[in-house]
């Protein structure tokens, strides 16, 4: 089945400066890759999506790249403030029984102020 | 609009116990998943359902159990709890459960078996 190797685990940034975590994931038939930010205490929420027959899209300050050939994807974070400090997930969507989310273990972002 | 709600908030329960967890999906959304989330970790995926029906199920034991009602809400049940069921019990929902539709997370349920 599916595994999602998400890195780093934790991220210190200082306000202002970039940030970029990165998924690589193992099944070549999956097709969508959210990304969700969660708050302490609060459910994932989706802040980026891509699919697979893009290799880049962008909102604001946030975009994700993706390249099916190596099997990896990438969330970048410009400007970053420190209200986007959270967990970061990223995930897979697999073509198997259930059309199924598969998780990386997560991200703690810091932005230092 | 409203987002995905899900009750209670907080449970506490025993060893041995049984739990019933609710969701409602976001209006117009015909397919709810359910994850767990233990601390620290990712989501895992427990089930899917669409109009009404199983489309899919995580490598969780039969004792849990969901199932989703004609209004598209749905019941996640687990019977004969133990100690490592303790989780955040997350529910999601999306409008037809392809593979490209986006799952909107509620708030969880935080479950805790003592």
């Amino acid at each position: 089945g599916e595994n999602v190797e998400q890195h780093p685990s934790t991220l210190s940034v200082q306000e202002g400066d970039s940030a970029v975590i990165k998924c690589t994931y193992s099944d070549s038939a999956s097709n969508y890759f959210p990304w969700y930010k969660q708050e302490l205490g609060k459910g994932p929420q989706l802040i980026i999506d891509i699919r697979s027959n893009v290799g880049e899209k962008k909102d604001q300050r946030i975009a994700v790249t993706l390249n099916k050939t190596a099997k990896h994807f990438s969330l970048h974070i410009t400007e970053t403030q420190p209200e986007d400090s959270a967990v970061y997930f990223c995930a897979a969507r697999t073509m198997e029984y259930g059309n199924k989310l598969v998780f990386g273990a997560g991200t703690i972002l810091r932005v230092k102020s | 609009d409203a987002g995905v709600t899900q009750s209670p908030t907080h449970l506490i329960k025993t060893r041995g116990q049984h739990v019933t967890l609710r969701c409602s999906p976001i209006s117009g959304h015909k397919s709810v998943s359910w994850y767990q989330q233990v601390l620290g970790q990712g989501p895992q995926f427990i089930f899917q359902y669409y109009e009404k029906e199983e489309r899919g199920r995580g490598n969780f034991p039969d004792r849990f159990s969901a199932r989703q009602f004609p209004n598209y809400s749905s019941e996640l049940n687990v019977n004969a709890l133990l100690l490592g069921d303790s989780a955040l019990y997350l529910c999601a929902s999306s409008l037809f459960g392809s593979t490209t539709d986006t799952q909107y997370f509620g708030p969880g349920t935080r479950l805790t078996v003592l």
